[in-house]
C-alpha cells in the first residue's frame, strides 16, 4: 500500500525563521512528488519534483527530492505571517492516476 | 474559462438524505476525481474518472456513487448521508497524470446532522 508521511504535523515558528518541512513516502513505481500550500480552500500547487537531487525554487520557497532515501523536503526561508498555511505533500505513481496525499503540515508564523 | 466548478458550497443535510455535489470543468479534461479532506488529514480519493463511461474506487469509496456521462461533468452521490461524511469535498480535473496540471474546484462543505 502507498504511503506518504509529513512531518512534523504542526509548527509554530516566528516570522524571519527558516523552516523545513519533510515528506517521506513509499511508492510503488514513484512518477512525481508534489508540494501544495492550502489556506481553508483548495491547494494551490507549488512543486513538483521527478528527478532526485534537482531543487526547485521560486522565491522564499525551495523544494528537493531524494529517490534513493525516499524523501523530499520543503524549504521556507524568512518566513511571513502570509506563510501560515497547511502544506500538503502528495506522489503520483506510474501505475496509478489520482495523487496520495499525506496528512499536511500546518504551519503558523506569528508576528 | 470557468475551471472547475463545485456546487454548492455549503450544504447541510439530515442522516438518511441523499444528495448530489456537481463538479463540471470546462476544459476539455479527461481525468477527474473527488476527494475529501477532514481536520488533520490531508486530501483522500473516494473516486476517480479516466474518461467518459469510465469510473473507478479510490480510497474511500463507501457511500458515494459516480457516474461520467460527458467529459464535463462528474458528479459526486451520497446515497444515504451519514454524520461520517461530514466533510470538505474537493473535486478536481487534469489532463495528464503528472500532478501538476490537476485543477481544484473550490470545495464544498458538507454537513450531515
Amino acid at each position: 500500500e502507498d504511503k506518504v508521511v509529513q512531518s512534523p504535523l504542526s509548527l509554530v515558528v516566528h516570522e524571519g525563521d527558516t523552516v523545513t518541512l519533510n515528506c517521506s513516502y513509499e511508492v510503488t513505481n514513484f512518477r512525481s512528488l508534489l508540494w501544495y500550500k492550502q489556506e481553508k480552500k483548495a491547494p494551490t500547487f507549488l512543486f513538483m519534483l521527478t528527478s532526485s537531487g534537482i531543487e526547485k525554487k521560486s522565491g522564499r520557497l525551495s523544494s528537493i527530492l531524494d529517490k534513493k532515501e525516499l524523501f523530499s523536503i520543503l524549504n521556507i526561508t524568512a518566513t511571513q505571517t502570509g506563510d501560515s498555511a497547511v502544506y500538503l505533500c502528495a506522489v503520483v505513481s506510474n501505475s496509478g492516476y489520482a495523487l496520495n496525499f499525506g496528512k499536511g503540515t500546518s504551519l503558523l508564523v506569528t508576528p | 474559462n470557468a475551471g472547475v466548478t463545485q456546487t454548492p458550497k455549503f450544504q447541510v443535510l439530515k442522516t438518511g438524505q441523499s444528495m448530489t455535489l456537481q463538479c463540471a470543468q470546462d476544459m476539455n479534461h479527461e481525468y477527474m476525481s473527488w476527494y475529501r479532506q477532514d481536520p488533520g488529514m490531508g486530501l483522500r480519493l473516494i473516486h476517480y474518472s479516466v474518461g467518459a463511461g469510465i469510473t473507478d474506487q479510490g480510497e474511500v469509496p463507501n457511500g458515494y456513487n459516480v457516474s461520467r456521462s460527458t467529459t464535463e461533468d462528474f458528479p459526486l452521490r451520497l446515497l444515504s448521508a451519514a454524520p461520517s461524511q461530514t466533510s470538505v469535498y474537493f473535486c478536481a480535473s487534469s489532463y495528464s497524470r503528472s500532478g501538476n496540471t490537476i485543477y481544484f474546484g473550490e470545495g464544498s462543505w458538507l454537513t450531515v446532522v
